[in-house]
């Protein structure tokens, strides 16, 4: 049973590129969240997706923005990156209508230069 | 606002010892409180988690306890082991939405 995956690992950008970081829920699940930990910091909300739609937003900008597709997998994009983005970004993702336990990926590193 | 404050920010252990850590939250509408175990360049793991209508879960040896009243929960490592050093998060939610986290305690078990 596949658990919950991402791509890339690793990313290095610079400042005003845009980057795509990709998802992969756990075999049976069909919602997905987004978050960003910053170094030393807890994981922090930016979104959540279901039926192909957001259905949560935390406090973030929309230079940040979403999208899920049929199969549940979902990308987060950021535009006009920052040197404040760097961070590690976090999929979740879970069943709705059950407990909802939010089950983590392994997080892709972003370096924004 | 932090919405879940968690303490202490690093400890230390003598293997064999307990590990506690606290958490504490102001929202009453939370009704899920997970903890996280997460290792350096890995994601969260969820550890184990309850609901506030128990006052105590054990799985293994890692015990929440929750006291509604005071809102606060703590997690408790028994028989602590040098391969449970890493960073633990508290969490909650509602309703089944997003997680709030906690800013995390790095505990560090020494043989």
């Amino acid at each position: 049973d596949a658990g919950v995956t991402q791509s890339p690992t690793h990313l290095i950008k610079t400042r005003g590129q845009q980057v795509t970081l990709r998802c992969s829920p756990k075999s049976g699940h069909d919602t997905v969240s987004w978050y960003q930990q910053a170094l030393g910091q807890g994981p922090q909300f930016i979104f959540q997706y279901y039926e192909e739609e957001e259905r949560q937003r935390g406090n973030f900008p929309d230079r940040f923005s979403g999208h899920q597709f049929p199969n549940y997998s979902s990308e987060l994009n950021v535009n006009a990156l920052l040197l404040g983005d760097s961070a590690l970004y976090l999929c979740a993702s879970s069943l709705s209508g059950t407990e909802e336990t939010q089950y983590f990926g392994p997080g892709t590193r972003l370096l924004v230069l | 606002q932090q919405q879940v404050k968690q303490s202490p920010q690093s400890l230390i252990v003598q293997k064999g010892g307990i590990s506690i850590i606290n958490c504490a939250y102001e929202n009453t509408a939370f009704d899920y409180f997970p903890w996280y175990q997460q290792f350096p360049g890995k994601g969260p793991a969820l550890l184990i988690a309850i609901r506030p209508d128990v006052s105590e879960k054990k799985e293994g040896r890692f015990t929440i306890s929750f006291n509604k009243s005071a809102k606060q929960f703590s997690l408790h490592i028994m028989d602590s082991q040098p391969g449970d050093s890493a960073t633990y998060f508290c969490a909650a939610s509602m309703r089944a939405n997003n997680l709030f986290f906690g800013t995390g305690t790095r505990l560090t078990v020494i043989p």
